[in-house]
C-alpha cells in the first residue's frame, strides 16, 4: 500500500525558503493528486495546494505568490517550495495522496496522508 | 473563500452512546454533476488526519458501520451510533467543491 513519509529542516530562518520533500512508496504517482496540507495551533488546518501528474498545480490564493508544488528531483518524490517565510509559517506539514471517488474521477478524496514533518520559522 | 463551521467544539460522550457532529459551509456544496462536495476526516491523538466519509455520506474503506454522514446543500452532519474508545480525537469537515479547499475548526471528541 501506498506510504507517504514527509522530511526536510525543522528549522527555516525567517525571510528564507522553506523546501520540503514528500517521498511516495509503494505505489505509483500517476492518477492521483499530491496534496500539502499544513496545521498550526493558530489556524487549524489549512491546504496549501496540490500538483497532479501532468505537471499542472492548484495553489490556495493566499500563499499563490510564494508556493511551488512540483516532482521532487526523484520521480516518486513531490516537493513543496515556500519562500521568503514568517513565523506565521511555522506548522507542521503533511503530504496527502488525492485520488478519484467517483467513476469519472469528478471529485478527489485525501485518502493517504504522510505523519508529518514540524517547521519552525525562527532566528 | 468558503467558510466551514462546526458545533460542538468539544463533544463529550459516554462509551456506547451516539454521538453527533453539525458542520455547516458558507456556501451550497452541491455540485452540478449532483455530487456534494463534503468530506470529513478523524485526527485521532499525535496523528496524521484520516478519511472518514467522503462526498456527503460515503464511508471511506474500512471505516466502521457506525460510523454515518448526512446532509445537504450547506448542513451536514456526522454521526457515530455507539462510540468507541478508539472514536476519540479531532473531527474535521472539509469543503473541495471550490479552491482552496477549507476545513472547519474541528470537533474534539473525548469519552467521558
Amino acid at each position: 500500500q501506498v506510504q507517504l513519509q514527509e522530511s526536510g529542516p525543522g528549522l527555516v530562518k525567517p525571510s528564507e525558503t522553506l523546501s520540503l520533500t514528500c517521498s511516495v512508496s509503494g505505489g505509483s504517482m500517476s492518477d492521483s493528486y499530491w496534496s500539502w496540507i499544513r496545521q498550526s495551533p493558530g489556524k487549524g488546518l489549512e491546504w496549501i495546494g496540490y500538483m497532479y501528474d501532468s505537471g499542472g498545480a492548484n495553489y490556495n490564493p493566499s500563499l499563490e505568490s510564494r508556493v511551488t508544488i512540483s516532482v521532487g528531483t526523484s520521480k516518486n518524490q513531490v516537493s513543496l517550495r515556500l519562500t521568503s517565510v514568517t513565523a506565521a509559517d511555522t506548522a507542521v506539514y503533511y503530504c496527502a495522496r488525492e485520488s478519484c471517488s467517483t467513476a469519472s474521477c469528478q471529485h478527489y478524496y485525501m485518502d493517504v496522508w504522510g505523519k508529518g514533518t514540524t517547521v519552525t520559522v525562527s532566528s | 473563500d468558503i467558510v466551514m463551521t462546526q458545533s460542538p467544539l468539544s463533544l463529550p460522550v459516554t462509551p456506547g452512546e451516539p454521538a453527533s457532529i453539525s458542520c455547516r459551509s458558507s456556501l451550497s456544496l452541491l455540485h452540478s454533476n449532483g455530487y456534494t462536495y463534503l468530506d470529513w476526516y478523524l485526527q485521532k491523538p499525535g496523528q496524521s488526519p484520516q478519511l472518514l466519509i467522503y462526498l456527503g455520506s460515503n464511508r471511506a474503506s474500512g471505516v466502521p458501520d457506525r460510523f454515518s454522514g448526512g446532509g445537504s446543500g450547506t448542513d451536514f452532519t456526522l454521526r457515530i451510533s455507539r462510540v468507541e474508545a478508539e472514536d476519540v480525537g479531532i473531527y474535521y469537515c472539509m469543503q473541495n467543491i471550490q479552491s482552496p479547499y477549507t476545513f472547519g475548526p474541528g470537533t474534539k471528541l473525548e469519552i467521558k
